[in-house]
């Protein structure tokens, strides 16, 4: 069964360095996602990507985050300068079709853990 | 705005236990909702979804049944195996965003 990958699996990462994120979504779907979870809080809604832009966006989605479909496969979230406060799991999801009545099909997350 | 509540866990059962995740919402008009399940390890699974009121979605002996009048969608199964020890999450969404918005995860534990 089709799934969706994520690249690594726990980050470690010093406050103020990038951190780039990978994810392969699975292949016929054409929207993309990431979420995140705060320890012991609710997953919350980044971003959203659809033909090589954004389509939707949180609050918490400021300017030191980015996504891109760099070729045909990979789907990354980068962050340019980590704060203390982006310590979370991050998980990429994707869909066939958009918005959030479609199933949303999430990958196993990577830990991100800034120091 | 929209948002979701969901009882705080950990639940714990006994195998063959009677299984009730409450899951409650608070949104306008008539959103869908779902509920997703996180093994340890791996990625949140959907298991079953509803889109419209009264409608009860059903998935390995797990159902939820849109209630729109107490905006709920509780989560049963009328016996739990030791393989249905994972974390769940109630969701809802919306035709016109394309964010789910989760309530916190209930962790449940399944002991022999």
């Amino acid at each position: 069964e089709p799934e969706v990958t994520q690249t690594p699996s726990h980050q470690v990462t010093q406050m103020g360095q990038e951190v780039i994120l990978r994810c392969v979504p699975i292949s016929n779907h054409l929207y993309f996602y990431w979420y995140r979870q705060i320890l012991g809080q609710k997953v919350e809604f980044l971003v959203s990507f659809y033909n090589n832009e954004i389509s939707e966006k949180s609050e918490i989605f400021d300017d030191q985050f980015s996504v891109e479909r760099p070729d045909g496969s990979n789907f990354t979230l980068k962050i340019r300068s980590t704060k203390l406060e982006d310590s979370a799991m991050y998980f990429c999801a994707s869909s066939e079709l958009g918005r959030a009545t479609d199933t949303q099909y999430f990958g196993p997350g990577t830990r991100l853990t800034v120091l | 705005g929209d948002s979701v509540t969901q009882m705080e866990g950990p639940v714990t059962l006994s195998e063959e236990a009677f299984l009730t995740i409450n899951c409650t919402y608070t949104a306008t008009g008539y959103p869908s909702l779902f509920w997703y399940v996180q093994y340890p390890g791996e990625g949140l699974q959907l298991l079953l979804k509803a889109t419209k009121a009264d409608d009860k979605g059903s998935n390995k002996g797990f159902e939820a049944t849109y209630r729109k009048e107490t905006t709920s969608f509780h989560l049963e199964k009328g016996s739990v195996q030791v393989s249905d020890s994972a974390v769940y999450f109630c969701a809802l969404g919306r035709r016109n965003t394309d964010k789910l918005i989760f309530g916190t995860g209930t962790r449940l534990q399944v002991f022999p």
